[in-house]
């Protein structure tokens, strides 16, 4: 069973570029989501997607967006960077958004903005 | 809005000793679920424990307990026999249930635990 895959491991940006990271969703999974992590500080809810569809939303401007392929894997691009977005992005992928099923979470992309 | 409160930045324990680990969380609804997360030097966040709010009895994992108290919005972990692996930085987190939302987690600000030999 392969689990979460992210890429890249690590990503540095010059403000007001734009970046887009990867997730491979584990074998099976069909649903999302997407958290970034500040340093020091608990992951906050970006969105999730499901079945290709985005169906939640966290507290992040429009320029944060993303994808899920018809293989489940996801992309999240985020537009016109600032020193802020500097974090960790953690990708987590499960069965289906409607039942209790486990996460399962990938190792991250760490993004530095400068 | 829900959140949740981790008041402990940091803890130490011997190993094989017991560590408790603290958490609270705000929320208005009945229904929902309670999880302690793990995640070492590796980023990767592991899922420790779960805990549906709608049953009474603690949950347990091997060495991992939970201390759950609905009435007073606390969610304790409890970790005994600590071992050298143990060592990590710990979420507690909670969702709400519904059938029809998103799988959102909102995440404490996390404890560190540091395992002594």
């Amino acid at each position: 069973e392969t689990g979460v895959t992210q890429s890249p491991t690590h990503l540095i940006k010059t403000r007001g570029q734009q970046v887009t990271l990867r997730c491979s969703s584990q074998s099976g999974h069909n649903t999302v989501s997407w958290y970034q992590q500040a340093l020091g500080q608990g992951p906050q809810f970006i969105f999730q997607y499901y079945r290709e569809e985005e169906n939640g939303r966290g507290n992040f401007p429009p320029r944060f967006s993303g994808l899920q392929f018809p293989n489940y894997s996801s992309e999240l691009n985020v537009n016109a960077l600032e020193l802020d977005d500097s974090a960790l992005y953690l990708c987590a992928s499960s069965y289906d958004s409607l039942y209790n099923s486990p996460l399962h979470f990938g190792n991250g992309t760490r993004l530095t903005v400068t | 809005a829900q959140t949740v409160t981790q008041s402990q930045p940091e803890m130490s324990v011997q190993e094989a000793e017991t560590v408790t680990l603290s958490c609270t969380y705000d929320t208005s609804e009945s229904d929902y679920y309670l999880f302690w997360y793990k995640q070492p030097p590796s980023r990767q966040m592991i899922l420790v424990i779960r805990q549906e709010a709608y049953k009474q009895q603690n949950a347990t994992e091997n060495r991992f307990s939970v201390n759950f108290q609905k009435a007073a919005k606390s969610f304790s972990l409890k970790i005994s026999d600590s071992q050298l692996g143990d060592a990590a930085m710990y979420f507690c987190a909670y969702r709400f249930y519904s059938s029809g939302s998103a799988r959102q987690l909102t995440f404490g600000s996390g404890t560190q635990l540091t395992v002594l030999p």
